[in-house]
């Protein structure tokens, strides 16, 4: 079955720590990747596109085709990181999965 | 402002005593969505709409009823809420085919008691 998972469901981290949110997919073909985040009473957001190949917010996402991952990478975390991450492929054009969410505290 | 706006923000109903969230965009998005939110579980499409009067079952689409017959309207029906219905419900619109980017309300904070 076509699924998207994220070991965890909970991360901390230390500021300025690195950090690294993972994400699994079992998708066939190549879906399109996206990280949507979550601060605290706010609205989900795009974080970042794979197609972009960009960074925001210092954040960078690697898709390893031959693992099926899109692991999320900051290498110094910052308290105003603390948030919901989410991974979402798109594996066709009307269809967006999101996984499970990982929830990341930055401890000061 | 370009917005996804639904009401109502909370709700807190009876088994049985239908409901409607309704949820509205400006930005003239072809591609509307419902999702719901529960722990451990992430967001989970109930239903989504490519255009006008072009509506699609996601993966929980029972117990829930959908009409698209505006472009900026996409509201979500409960007809006979159930306790089991009790979650956070987000709706979503985007330009899928171009952007892939999904722009979410704030949210819709529902419980069936």
């Amino acid at each position: 079955a076509q699924r998207v998972t994220q070991p965890e469901k909970l991360l901390s981290v230390f500021k300025g720590a690195p950090v690294e949110l993972k994400c699994n997919y079992s998708y066939s073909g190549s879906p399109e990747l996206f990280w949507y985040v979550q601060y605290s009473r706010q609205r989900l957001q795009l974080l970042l596109r794979h197609i972009s190949r960009e960074s925001i917010k210092g954040f960078t996402a690697d898709l390893n085709k031959g693992e099926t991952s899109f692991h999320l990478k900051k290498p110094f975390a910052q308290e105003e990181d603390s948030a919901m991450y989410y991974c979402a492929p798109s594996p066709s054009y009307d269809k967006v999965i999101f996984g499970p969410g990982t929830s990341l505290s930055v401890i000061p | 402002e370009a917005q996804v706006t639904q009401n109502p923000r909370y709700l807190i109903t009876v088994t049985g005593k239908k409901l409607t969230v309704t949820c509205s965009q400006n930005m003239n998005h072809e591609y509307m969505s419902w999702y719901r939110q529960d722990p451990g579980l992430g967001l989970r499409q109930i239903y989504y709409s490519m255009n006008v009067e072009v509506t699609d079952k996601g993966d929980v689409p029972e117990g829930y009823k959908v009409s698209r017959k505006e472009k900026r309207n996409f509201p979500l029906i409960l007809e006979s809420p159930s306790p089991n219905q009790t979650s956070l419900y987000f709706c979503a619109s985007s330009l899928l085919r171009l952007t892939g980017e999904l722009f979410f309300g704030e949210g819709s904070r529902l419980t069936v008691l």
